[in-house]
């Protein structure tokens, strides 16, 4: 069974850093791309960003709201993910998601549960 | 970045009507979206990949159909338990976007 759990999440002042972790299980976590995506308390989905593979040379792609600030890594001997997010905004804050997206496969997609930051002073 | 703009925001309906949602992109992306529902304190769930193709597991009332800009999310009759949150997202390029979401909720 996948599992896909965060932490890392809390209270944080506007400008300052947080790093959330996501643990991956029952999958090969090093075959798969991985996203992160967060929910604004009572607003809708933002796609936050991605990291590729080995095979993809571990790029990332980012939303504009966060390019320049945050970071997505991974980790796969540890089967982890991380999000480093730097510059913290107001408007960050959320539940942040950590994936395993399906894009067009027919195999369907993981989420974890989230794990709340909130920016405020 | 591409643009996805559901309609409508919000619906009201009753158990066993037709309903459509709408997503139009700014710009083609082909096939590349997917359809997902949220209900209340959980996660997102998807229901159609490739703009109308069925995730497997998910009900055959719903159904997605379209290509390039505009998308529909079809539900035949409505169930009880399909008074949530939806919400579609392109996966054409990056960055990926959502729409903005549509409430379906109980007439």
């Amino acid at each position: 069974e996948v599992q896909l759990v965060e932490s890392g999440g809390g209270l944080v002042q506007p400008g300052g850093s947080l790093r959330l972790s996501c643990a991956a299980s029952g999958f090969t976590f090093s075959d798969y791309f991985m996203d992160w995506v967060r929910q604004a308390p009572g607003k809708g989905l933002e796609w936050v960003g991605r990291v590729r593979n080995k095979g993809h040379s571990y790029t990332t792609e980012y939303a504009a709201s966060v390019k320049g600030r945050f970071t997505i890594s991974r980790d796969d001997l540890k089967n982890s993910l991380s999000l480093q997010m730097n510059s913290l905004k107001t408007e960050d804050t959320a539940v942040y998601y950590c994936t395993r997206p399906a894009d067009s496969s027919a195999s369907g997609d993981n989420w974890g549960q989230g794990t709340l930051v909130t920016v405020s002073s | 970045d591409i643009q996805m703009t559901q309609s409508p925001s919000a619906m009201s309906a009753s158990v066993g009507d037709r309903v459509t949602i709408t997503c139009r992109a700014s710009q083609d992306i082909s096939n590349y979206l997917a359809w997902f529902q949220q209900k209340p304190g959980k996660v997102p769930n998807r229901l159609i990949y490739k703009a109308s193709s069925l995730q497997r597991g998910v009900p055959s009332r719903f159904s997605g159909s379209g290509s390039g800009t505009e998308f529909t999310l079809t539900i035949s009759s409505l169930q009880p338990e399909d008074f949530a949150t939806y919400y579609c997202l392109q996966h054409n390029s990056y960055p990926y976007t959502f729409g903005q979401g549509t409430k379906l909720e109980i007439k």
